[in-house]
């Protein structure tokens, strides 16, 4: 099954830029898809298909991805922004035309100092 | 205002069942996929379930395949998710997440605030 790897903690200050990765075997031919989540609180999509924002997400979120990393910045970091980020891409299944699933990185936790 | 409400978490024992249901109000229900995803106590997200606004399409994850059934029903904008055998590995806050489009693959764009079920004896 595909995995995606992404490092459990960023730290970062306020106004600085917070860059989270998200590592999988060509990435970059798959859309990637983000998520925030805060305490208590269920996931917010960030950003979707690379590098898309839903409405309501400053400019000052974006997304890329090439090759082997999908990353998402968020320039200007504010204190509102520490929660933790997830990636999440679909993986169609080999040998099935009508198989797939979801796969979710393991998360980065943002922390604002 | 789009809302997704999940009910029927609680405690269960080992082997035991429970059926999650997804109240949605607020758009057009059979217009969206839908998916379930849960988060164990501190963990990640992990995928569970997606099915198509027409049913057409259902996946599920290969840990709970042939255990859990996802199912909705479009005339009362309801989604349940049918958990049988469950083991202490279940135990999770499950999300209800509406998609973006009919058929999956989408990302999620809308997601209740969970509902804690724990498999205990």
């Amino acid at each position: 099954s595909y995995v995606l790897t992404q490092p459990p903690s960023v730290s970062v200050a306020p106004g600085q830029t917070a860059r989270i990765t998200c590592g999988g075997n060509n990435i970059g031919s798959r859309s990637v898809h983000w998520y925030q989540q805060k305490p208590g609180q269920g996931p917010v999509l960030v950003v979707y298909d690379d590098s898309d924002r839903p409405s309501g997400i400053p400019e000052r979120v974006s997304g890329s991805n090439s090759g082997n990393t999908a990353t998402l910045t968020i320039n200007r970091v504010e204190v509102g922004d520490e929660a933790d980020y997830y990636c999440q891409v679909w993986d169609t299944r080999s040998g099935s035309s009508n198989s797939g699933s979801y796969v979710f990185g393991s998360g980065t936790k943002v922390t604002v100092l | 205002e789009v809302q997704l409400v999940e009910s029927g978490g609680g405690l269960v024992k080992p082997g035991g069942s429970l059926r999650l249901s997804c109240a949605a109000s607020g758009f057009t229900f059979s217009d969206y996929s839908f998916s379930w995803v849960r988060q164990a106590p501190g963990k990640g997200l992990e995928w569970v379930s997606s099915i198509s606004g027409t049913s057409s399409y259902i996946y599920y994850a290969d840990s709970v395949k042939g255990r859990f059934t996802i199912s909705r029903d479009n005339a009362k904008n309801s989604l349940c998710l049918q958990m049988n055998s469950l083991r202490a590995e279940d135990t999770a806050v499950y999300y209800c997440a509406r998609e973006r489009g009919l058929d999956p693959p989408w990302p999620s764009t809308k997601w209740g605030q969970g509902t804690l079920v724990t498999v205990s004896s």
